[in-house]
């Protein structure tokens, strides 16, 4: 039961484009179409952005997207506004438990 | 509208125990798996455990770190999870949150409860 690997940072300027990614093992990222990604902004519980790897939420702007690649998802936040900035986190189904990545903090300059 | 509120956090000393409910509303709270996911202050998520819906027998699971200590269960004529928490550690301190699983994803979440183990 080890965490996904993202990457601890990423920032973007307003407009811009930035991918997280999220890797984990053929048990889990790899094994199931079953990523998520959840949004947390500080001292809030977690918004579901993205489910099934890449389906939105009703709700969740067009700006968001996700997809995979073997082990590895991704999350994909297109023309940045200053209100993306938060914590991401990836999500797996990995058999008979679930686990997470140890989470990206986004930073709008 | 879905709504979920747990209950039952506070301070415990290590080696102690706590219930934690989590009494939910706006769904069919029989037919759904609820999971618990906790997260320590300035730390990631970290998925705790599940309990299934009767149509699955009320199957558990538990993540490494708590099994054997941790208990879920739930009361669907109360539409409420719980977390039974043993042998509480210090690094077992964090917010605890219960979810409602969907379709391989957590689309509802509560506003969590703090648990703090300190003596």
């Amino acid at each position: 039961q080890s965490a996904l690997t993202q990457p601890r940072s990423v920032s973007g300027s307003p407009g811009q484009s930035v991918t997280i990614s999220c890797t984990g093992t053929s048990s889990d990222v790899g094994g199931y179409n079953y990523v998520s990604w959840y949004q947390q902004h500080p001292g809030k519980a977690p918004k579901l952005m993205i489910y099934d790897v890449s389906k939105r939420p009703s709700g969740v702007p067009d700006r968001f997207s996700g997809s995979k690649s073997g082990n590895t998802a991704s999350l994909t936040i297109s023309g940045l506004q200053a209100e993306d900035e938060a914590d991401y986190y990836c999500c797996s189904y990995a058999g008979s438990y679930v686990v997470f990545g140890g989470g990206t903090k986004l930073t709008v300059l | 509208e879905v709504q979920l509120v747990e209950s039952g956090g506070g301070l415990v000393q290590p080696g102690g125990s706590l219930k934690l409910s989590c009494a939910a509303s706006g769904f069919t709270f029989s037919g759904s798996a609820m999971h618990w996911v906790r997260q320590a202050s300035g730390k990631g998520l970290e998925w705790v455990g599940r309990i299934r819906s009767k149509a699955n027998s009320y199957a558990t699971a538990y993540a490494a770190s708590v099994k054997g200590r941790f208990t879920i269960s739930r009361d669907d004529s109360k539409n409420t999870a719980y977390l039974q928490m043993n042998s509480l550690k210090t690094e077992d301190t964090a917010v605890y949150y219960c979810t409602r699983h969907f379709g391989g994803s957590y689309p509802d979440w509560g506003q969590g409860t703090l648990v703090t183990v300190s003596s």
